[in-house]
């Protein structure tokens, strides 16, 4: 596609349950990152993959939340045992490995609610 | 490590007024900087961006300057509008390709 997809764009789970989420980078694109959004706040890191190198994980909030990615494609992030305050929107961003000078292109983002 | 640090918000302004959002950064290296920007319901996307010292970015009458010396990289209009009201990030791109935003300044434009 010709930009960063995310799916889903909603989600509503009851505490306790375990979600998925998806991230389609720009084809091409070796880098991708996840970001976490709370309402009114920042970008908060969690994650980030460059080409086939080991993922800085540094930012991941707690052992509930991990992520996969399968070469330069799509990106999965997992949340087990969702608790209230994993209740935000969840960015997927991607770039090229220019050395230093390519931007980041976001995804809408998966509005994840828990109840 | 690597950071940014942005002037807290939210900054309201009346339409056709003077804009200034500070960003300054702090780097081991020399990163590429940003500004993204968030409207309202959308999702980010790139406003500017300045790759080294002394570069100025600019888009839709936005400016901003990468001063090595202050390390600054502060976002400028003369003349806002009301479609200005948004939510803006500066960001710092390390050598190792990895992002680090600051924590956004919300702008109101009044008309």
């Amino acid at each position: 596609g010709a930009g960063v997809s995310q799916s889903p764009s909603n989600k509503v789970t009851e505490k306790g349950k375990d979600v998925e989420l998806r991230c389609d980078p720009i084809s091409g694109h070796t880098a991708l990152y996840w970001y976490r959004q709370r309402l009114g706040q920042g970008l908060e890191f969690l994650i980030y993959f460059q080409g086939n190198s080991a993922p800085d994980k540094s930012g991941l909030p707690s052992d509930r939340f991990s992520a996969e990615r399968t070469g330069e494609s799509v990106s999965t992030l997992t949340i087990q045992r969702t608790q209230q305050e994993d209740s935000a929107v969840y960015l997927c961003a991607s770039s090229l490995w220019t050395g230093g000078t390519g931007e980041l292109f976001f995804g809408e983002g998966s509005r994840l609610t828990v109840l | 490590g690597d950071s940014v640090t942005q002037m807290e918000g939210p900054v309201t302004l009346s339409e056709e007024a003077c804009l200034t959002i500070n960003c300054t950064y702090t780097a081991t290296g020399y990163p590429s900087l940003f500004w993204y920007v968030q409207y309202p319901g959308e999702g980010l996307q790139l406003l500017l961006k300045a790759t080294k010292a002394d570069d100025k970015g600019s888009n839709k009458g936005f400016e901003a300057t990468y001063r090595k010396e202050t390390t600054s990289f502060h976002l400028e209009k003369g003349s806002v509008q009301v479609s200005d009201s948004a939510v803006y990030f500066c960001a710092l791109k390390d050598n190792f390709n990895k992002f680090y935003f600051g924590s956004g300044t919300k702008l109101n434009v009044k008309p």
